[in-house]
């Protein structure tokens, strides 16, 4: 049973690109959660989402960030535009759909953005 | 919300147990308390989780005191792998699930 899959591993943009980041979760799990971890600091809770729902996104920067999960495929963080503070480490987790009140989060490995 | 407070980092010879203190004193009564950790570059992984007794699994036990304001993850026999940040969270049940609020943690670093 794989875990949850991020790819890619690391990822170089030039500013103003486009960062596509994705979070494949484990199997049978509908819901992911992205988290960004800038250089030297601790990890931020980005966004929550369901099959085709965003259910809290209450720590994505208002502009040129957005995250979706599909029904079929992984779950998409879009950076638009990225600048050099984008640069950072971003890791998703995932969990079932019939979870228990309290559950230990599985997390992917991450993904390494650079911003050039 | 609840915060924690854990020392910055902390020493522990390989196979000695390692005790990691958490500080929690305004936790409520419905809050549990997680550990994770997280080796340097990967993602972070989940230990274990309390509400009130003492827990214990594969990898660690976590010591809750009666009154709940702190907590002692330990792990029993430490190896040169165990290495890593870790983070003592309470999680907050009004959160939405999978929103943790992760500190700084606690450094540990095993030596030979």
């Amino acid at each position: 049973n794989a875990g949850v899959m991020q790819n890619p591993r690391h990822l170089v943009r030039r500013r103003g690109q486009e960062a596509r980041l994705r979070c494949s979760p484990m199997k049978g799990h509908s819901h992911v959660y992205w988290y960004r971890q800038l250089p030297e600091e601790g990890l931020k809770f980005m966004v929550y989402l369901q099959k085709e729902n965003i259910i809290d996104e209450s720590g994505m920067p208002k502009e040129r960030f957005s995250a979706e999960f599909p029904k079929e495929g992984p779950s998409i963080l879009r950076i638009q535009q990225v600048v050099r503070g984008d640069s950072a480490a971003y890791f998703c987790a995932s969990s079932p759909t019939a979870i228990k009140a309290n559950y230990g989060y599985t997390f992917g490995s991450g993904t390494r953005l650079t911003v050039v | 919300d609840a915060k924690t407070t854990q020392p910055t980092s902390m020493d522990c010879a390989e196979g000695r147990a390692a005790n990691l203190p958490c500080n929690h004193s305004t936790i409520s009564g419905n809050e549990y308390v997680y550990w994770y950790r997280q080796i340097h570059s990967q993602g972070p992984q989940y230990i274990i989780h309390g509400l009130k007794n003492n827990e214990t699994n594969e990898m660690a036990s976590l010591i809750i005191t009666e009154d709940r304001k702190s907590s002692t993850l330990i792990l029993p026999h430490a190896t040169l792998r165990d290495t890593a940040v870790y983070y003592c969270i309470v999680r907050t049940p009004t959160d939405s699930w999978g929103k943790l609020q992760f500190g700084a943690g606690t450094q540990v670093v095993v030596t030979p």
